[in-house]
């Protein structure tokens, strides 16, 4: 089945850097878009990065854009969130998910979810 | 602007049913949606992709308690004979292409 394992997390400085990994396994990697999504504590859901299945495109929301840079190893199955320039509000589990859309064809919807790894900005 | 509103917070009683409400802004009644459901200390699990003419694909082992429905810009998930494990934050996902992807603010479920 579907599996993705989340890396990375832990606590840094404001204005430091990290690097996030996920892992997949269980579907074929290079038919599909990876996600993103951060919780930060006590909020909801928000979507940060999306790159496509063949790492042609990548799209970022506003809080991301310029600092998280979105990157993939097909030849390792893994997606990775470089994550720059971190900020108190960047505190928040951070999980990867797969977008259910093969190749170009389908519906974005995501449709499989890490577990989560914990980010924590703080001096 | 693409946006997805949820209610904070509803109960239901063990073995009742609910209905959760996800309201798709102005312009955009025609958007696929996704149920999320999110468990105490657990990750996010994928409920069910929901038209906007109410057929719905649901995730692998979703139990058929969980169902999808839709009326205009309005998107429900109604899960029967509600169990203590349902209790847990409910948040719906849409996408615009070549844009952003967007969720709900989650409705938080407690099971009396």
């Amino acid at each position: 089945q579907v599996q993705l394992v989340e890396s990375g997390g832990g606590a840094v400085q404001p204005g430091g850097s990290l690097r996030l990994s996920c892992a997949a396994s269980g579907f074929t990697f290079s038919n599909y878009g990876i996600h993103w999504v951060r919780q930060a504590p006590g909020k909801g859901l928000e979507w940060v990065t999306f790159m496509r299945y063949d790492g042609t495109n990548k799209y970022y929301a506003d809080s991301a854009k310029g600092r998280f840079t979105i990157s993939r190893d097909s030849s390792k199955n893994t997606v990775y969130l470089q994550m720059d320039s971190l900020r108190a509000e960047d505190t928040a589990l951070y999980y990867c998910a797969k977008d259910s859309a093969v190749g170009d064809f389908g519906d974005h919807v995501i449709d499989s979810w890490g577990q989560g790894t914990l980010v924590t900005v703080s001096s | 602007q693409l946006v997805l509103t949820q209610s904070p917070s509803v109960s239901a009683s063990l073995g009742a049913s609910v209905k959760l409400t996800c309201t798709l802004s102005s312009g955009h009644s025609s958007y696929t949606i996704a149920w999320h459901q999110r468990q105490p200390d657990k990750g996010p699990r994928f409920l069910m992709k929901l038209n906007n003419d109410g057929s719905h694909t649901k995730g692998e082992g979703i139990p058929d308690r969980f169902t999808g429905s839709s009326s205009g810009a309005e998107r429900y998930l109604t899960i029967s004979s509600i169990q203590s494990e349902d209790e847990a934050d409910y948040f719906c996902q849409t996408w615009r292409t070549g844009r952003s992807w967007v969720f709900g603010g989650g409705t938080k479920l407690t099971v009396l």
